[in-house]
């Protein structure tokens, strides 16, 4: 089983719509949750962080955490074609000396 | 302040030749991680040190590679006797002390062709 799992999509939006990027981790004491976004050709760049159970809101991004469930995911409300890009989550592990590992990403389309 | 600093940006070597990978942190980071992403792909974990002590080597992909970090700041990726295979964008990310798995601040990476 793979450390942090995530759909590898191409997951695609009209305009305006709200987008939802899903994460899923294996170490259960797992304690920092990220979302990246990454256009081509360019590097990540940190969106949200999240540590606590429930929902971190950011402008039109929401992170949503769940540990027992062990899913962090990320909204994208009123999605605009400058939000299309790569979209990574990674997650903290306390198992690997709180090491960062990287889902493999899902790639989002938003369409005018 | 500066980023994350990596050099080259671009480096095209032959098959069975040497390469140096640079990485300067931003200053006080003591996290520095190298990841390598082949094209399409996702990030694919070598190595991490914190300050010059690396607890986490399990990503190397082979005897090849390695990795040192000097002073807790400069960090070099080696690659012996390249291969094809090797072909990636190698990426380096630092973080800050403190609190356990801070965000990490990802350089430009340097883009590796073996020909």
């Amino acid at each position: 089983q793979k450390e942090v799992e995530q759909n590898s999509g191409p997951l695609s939006v009209p305009e305006g719509a709200i987008a939802s990027l899903n994460c899923t981790y294996s170490d259960r004491v797992s304690q920092s949750f990220f979302w990246y976004r990454q256009y081509s050709g360019k590097s990540p760049e940190l969106i949200m962080s999240i540590y606590s159970n429930g929902d971190k809101e950011d402008g039109r991004f929401t992170a949503q955490l769940n540990k027992a469930s062990q899913y962090v995911s990320l909204l994208i409300r009123d999605s605009q074609p400058s939000d299309s890009a790569t979209y990574l989550c990674a997650v903290g592990v306390p198992a690997l000396n709180n090491d960062m590992r990287f889902g493999a990403g899902t790639r989002l389309t938003v369409k005018p | 302040g500066a980023g994350v600093s990596q050099s080259p940006s671009n480096k095209v070597t032959e098959k069975g030749k040497d390469v140096e990978l640079r990485c300067d942190p931003i200053s006080g980071h003591t996290a520095l991680y190298w990841y390598r992403q082949s094209l399409g792909q996702g990030l694919e974990f070598l190595i991490y040190f914190q300050g010059n002590s690396a607890p986490d080597k399990s990503g190397l992909p082979s005897d090849r590679f390695s990795a040192e970090r000097t002073g807790g700041s400069v960090s070099t990726l080696t690659i012996q006797r390249t291969q094809q295979e090797d072909s990636a964008v190698y990426l380096c990310a630092s973080s800050p002390p403190g609190r356990a798995n801070s965000p990490l601040h990802f350089g430009n990476g340097t883009r590796l062709t073996v020909t």
